[in-house]
């Protein structure tokens, strides 16, 4: 029961240009979600959050948009750079206890 | 800041021996999670502690995996006759309350 859905396996951007990263949930309970990076051989870092009351989070070049009615957030990341290339992952959680995760978008930003 | 430490960072292993892992949560951080990640995949929630207390264990956790966190300290994961089905990356996360999670690098295990 998938219930954190990241359906795009892969996205490559040019450098300079924008980034879109999408996720998908099933749960209404929902109430706080995350977006993480990870480079091959570290686990994942934190990079931005969102809670249920706000439709929208920034921070920096990076801005996590919430539709709670489509049950659908993204993560855009403006102008995207070379080091942005990684994978991410979306996480939602219900109260706070613990975390469900998407299966990862892997981007690659080309210089 | 030491960050999360998790040790070893690999470990092969035969068919039916037992396993142990470490996670070391920063020092401070009264939660600490165990996930599971397989190719392709994002991390899989297996359990997690709040102080030396477990409160939830995934139905992935099968019988021959036990999690412990003596003193509300270091955890340890024990798998008991792992099966080459076991074989994944095991990240350890930490945080305080309602705070980000912080996440270790992880100990692969590869099961022959």
């Amino acid at each position: 029961d998938q219930q954190v859905k990241q359906n795009s396996p892969s996205l490559s951007v040019q450098e300079g240009r924008i980034s879109i990263l999408n996720c998908d949930y099933t749960n209404s309970m929902f109430d706080y979600f995350l977006w993480y990076k990870k480079y091959p051989a570290e686990g994942p870092t934190f990079l931005i959050s969102i809670s249920s009351i706000k439709d929208k989070n920034e921070d920096g070049r990076f801005t996590v948009f919430l539709n709670k009615s489509a049950k659908h957030l993204s993560l855009h990341i403006v102008p995207s750079q070379p080091g942005d290339s990684a994978v991410y992952f979306c996480a939602a959680s219900a109260g706070f206890n613990k975390f469900y995760f998407g299966s990862g978008t892997k981007l690659n930003v080309k210089p | 800041d030491t960050g999360v430490s998790q040790n070893p960072r690999h470990k092969i292993t035969k068919r039916g021996q037992n396993v142990t892992f470490r996670c070391d949560p920063i020092s401070e951080h009264n939660r600490l999670y165990w996930y599971r990640q397989t190719l392709g995949q994002g991390p899989e929630f297996l359990t997690y502690f709040q102080n030396e207390a477990q409160l939830e264990k995934s139905r992935l956790l099968s019988d021959r995996f036990s999690a412990e966190r003596p003193k509300g300290s270091f955890s340890t994961l024990e798998i008991q006759r792992t099966e080459q089905g076991d074989s994944a990356m095991y990240l350890c996360a930490s945080r305080h309350n309602r705070d980000r999670e912080f996440f270790g690098p992880g100990t692969r295990l590869t099961v022959l």
